[in-house]
């Protein structure tokens, strides 16, 4: 069964607004990550955010980490065209194993 | 540039025939990872390695599937016999042991079983 849960499934928007996306996941983690898919390509990771932080920015992205909630939160601002992806997030259990949500489908118009 | 290469990107065959994919880690890299990825199941996680050796496959159905690797630069994933549930795309990762770090993922390989 997979550990992150997205929310929404779908998000519509238009350029220029802001995207956030939620994820939750049900046991304790060493590391969250966030995975931008575009369509029929491969996974790109995007930021990793570590249990004991509680926040991280990289370039329009920033990422929210509250283990108290088990939860997360990926905001992208000021989207672009190019931003229309699925987005996953994936939580490291233990030391090794990356367990990827269902993801959000994201889509930017123009 | 290094990247994780993935062949074939693209097979079709037929229920009961034999399917190997097989997956090229980022040179230096000691984990190597497989997922399936279905709409209806999202991305689950086949089998993993570090070191080349096999850590954790429970998430592959032990009947048919089957997942190696020979050496540093090759990992492989067989199914014998192929059914069409087996219909996905199947992507490998690869990644370094101190985990606090990204997988880097290939362009995966989309199997259509008829």
């Amino acid at each position: 069964s997979q550990q992150g849960e997205e929310d929404p499934q779908a998000l519509s928007i238009q350029e220029g607004e802001n995207a956030t996306m939620n994820c939750s996941y049900k046991t304790s983690i060493n590391n969250l990550q966030w995975y931008r898919q575009n369509s029929g390509r491969g996974l790109v990771h995007l930021i990793l955010i570590r249990s004991n932080e509680r926040e991280k920015h990289s370039g329009r992205l920033r990422v929210t980490l509250d283990t108290s909630k088990k939860s997360s939160s990926l905001l992208i601002t000021a989207s672009r065209a190019a931003d229309t992806a699925s987005y996953f997030c994936a939580t490291a259990q233990g030391a090794q194993k990356l367990v990827f949500g269902q993801g959000t489908r994201l889509t930017i118009n123009p | 540039d290094a990247r994780v290469t993935q062949t074939p990107r693209h097979k079709v065959t037929e229920m009961g025939q034999e399917v190997t994919m097989r997956c090229q880690p980022i040179l230096g890299h000691n984990t190597v990872f497989w997922y399936r990825q279905t709409m209806m199941q999202g991305l689950e996680l086949l089998a993993y390695f570090r070191n080349r050796a096999p850590l954790d496959d429970s998430g592959m159905p032990k009947d048919r599937f089957s997942a190696e690797m020979p050496d540093a630069t090759l990992a492989t994933l067989k199914i014998q016999p192929s059914e069409p549930r087996d219909s996905a795309v199947y992507f490998c990762a690869s990644g370094l042991v101190q985990f606090t770090g990204e997988l880097f993922f290939g362009e995966g390989s989309r199997l259509t079983v008829l």
